[in-house]
């Protein structure tokens, strides 16, 4: 297994559009983490799943964001009516279960919002 | 609510020098510190993990340190190299809570 991967790796829309991000986590991690990182800022947790189901959420996400693990493998964000202010690096990390887990990070997909 | 900072926001130094980078958080009541390298325009990789009942982890030139009591840690890195050049990043985790990262320390090391 090769690691957590994000696809894209860049996205550019317009202020308005939906977009749809990916996350494949490693493959026995039952655990998966979405962040939200900008310029010169540590991540920002969002939301994370254990399997399929969604266990936290902050309140960074707001309505316009969604995020899914149909079948406990990898999992989607989705940005409705993006704004200027998602533009960010938005980063899945997976684990195993447990708090005493390393959590592994992937690439990020950078979003930038015009 | 758990706040972490990092001090210093920025570091430069020569080549082969010994370092020590600061992470200090709020809420003494963690489950567990890890530090993380990030290089630019990149995601995180994970560096090293210390649990709440342990005091220190080694992996080659790193050590990380951690005082609960005083809501404290320590990236300690040995002869410094080039290729440690990038932002070095602290996250705390409190029982059932995700983590709480700091700003980070961004480090130059110069041939």
């Amino acid at each position: 297994d090769t690691g957590v991967s994000q696809d894209p790796r860049h996205k550019i829309t317009k202020r308005g559009q939906n977009v749809t991000f990916r996350c494949d986590p490693i493959s026995e991690h039952n655990r998966l983490y979405w962040y939200r990182q900008t310029l010169g800022q540590g991540p920002e947790f969002l939301t994370y799943f254990q399997n399929e189901a969604q266990l936290e959420k902050s309140r960074l996400l707001s309505d316009r964001f969604s995020a899914e693990r149909p079948k406990g493998s990898f999992s989607t964000l989705e940005i409705q009516r993006t704004e200027q202010g998602d533009s960010a690096m938005y980063l899945c990390a997976s684990s195993l279960e447990g708090g005493q887990r390393e959590q592994y990070f992937g690439p990020g997909t950078r979003l930038t919002v015009t | 609510k758990q706040e972490v900072t990092q001090i210093p926001a920025a570091l430069s130094v020569p080549e082969g020098e010994n370092l020590v980078l600061n992470c200090s958080f709020t809420d003494s009541a963690i489950y567990n510190l890890q530090w993380f390298r990030q290089d630019p325009g990149k995601g995180l990789t994970s560096l090293l993990l210390i649990q709440s009942s342990q005091r220190e982890q080694t992996s080659g030139r790193l050590n990380a340190s951690l005082d609960k009591s005083s809501g404290r840690s320590t990236l300690y890195i040995a002869a410094s190299q080039p290729g440690d050049s990038a932002t070095y990043l602290c996250a705390v985790r409190r029982r059932g809570q995700n983590f709480v990262f700091g700003p980070g320390t961004r480090l130059s090391v110069l041939p």
